[in-house]
């Protein structure tokens, strides 16, 4: 098992300039989630998702946008990239919220905005 | 929303306790502990539901206060291996929130 899998790893854009971040999961996981981290913020929910054809939005979810059309991915859209978008993000998924178990996180992808 | 940790850091030599403070201004039904390496991703560590007993993971142990809505983590006789950040996690409704994070790091 792969487990959680992020593409790319590393990324750099120009402001206004869109992308699209990969998260794949062989765990058959209902539940899928992006989180954003940067220094001193701790992580933040960006869009989450209960299963597929199914998402939502989280704490920040302003200039992303994602969709669950199986139950295996979910990807993260940049619309218009802005330096303030600049981060670390994880994808993170869990069999079903609240049901007791913890959450397996993808590698990451470093994205920069210049 | 998001839970607040305490202290945001500290600095241990091996062989020191520690222990992590985790508050949540909404009622706890379960809480979890991740620790995350520089340069790495989250791992999960241990969940503790309502009503549930004490867990642990090597040395690491954990409590649940329902009534003060808190959870600590307890580092006994630490290892340089435990250095890292620990993150308490609280899920709300469909969401689930990340705490402030704490920096542990352990020295020879």
């Amino acid at each position: 098992n792969a487990g959680v899998t992020q593409t790319p790893k590393f990324q750099v854009l120009k402001t206004g300039q869109s992308m699209t971040l990969q998260c794949a999961q062989d765990m058959n996981h209902e539940y899928m989630s992006w989180y954003r981290q940067d220094p001193g913020m701790g992580l933040r929910l960006i869009h989450y998702s209960v299963g597929a054809g199914i998402t939502d939005q989280g704490e920040v979810p302003n200039g992303y946008n994602v969709s669950r059309s199986t139950t295996e991915d979910f990807p993260l859209r940049l619309l218009s990239a802005a330096p303030s978008q600049t981060s670390v993000y994880f994808c993170a998924t869990v069999p079903g919220q609240g049901k007791g178990y913890g959450y397996t996180f993808g590698s990451g992808t470093r994205l920069t905005v210049v | 929303q998001q839970p607040v940790q305490s202290p945001q850091a500290v600095i241990l030599r091996e062989g020191e306790d520690a222990v992590i403070n985790c508050s949540s201004s909404k009622a706890l039904y379960s809480v979890h502990w991740y620790r995350q390496k520089h340069g790495e991703a989250p791992v999960f560590l241990m969940i503790l539901l309502k009503g549930g007993e004490q867990m642990r993971h090597e040395k690491i142990s954990a409590s649940f206060n329902e009534k003060k809505q808190q959870s600590s983590l307890y580092l006994t006789a630490s290892q340089l291996s435990y250095s890292g950040t620990y993150f308490c996690g609280i899920p709300t409704g469909n969401q689930f929130y990340f705490g402030t994070g704490t920096s542990l790091t352990v020295i020879p």
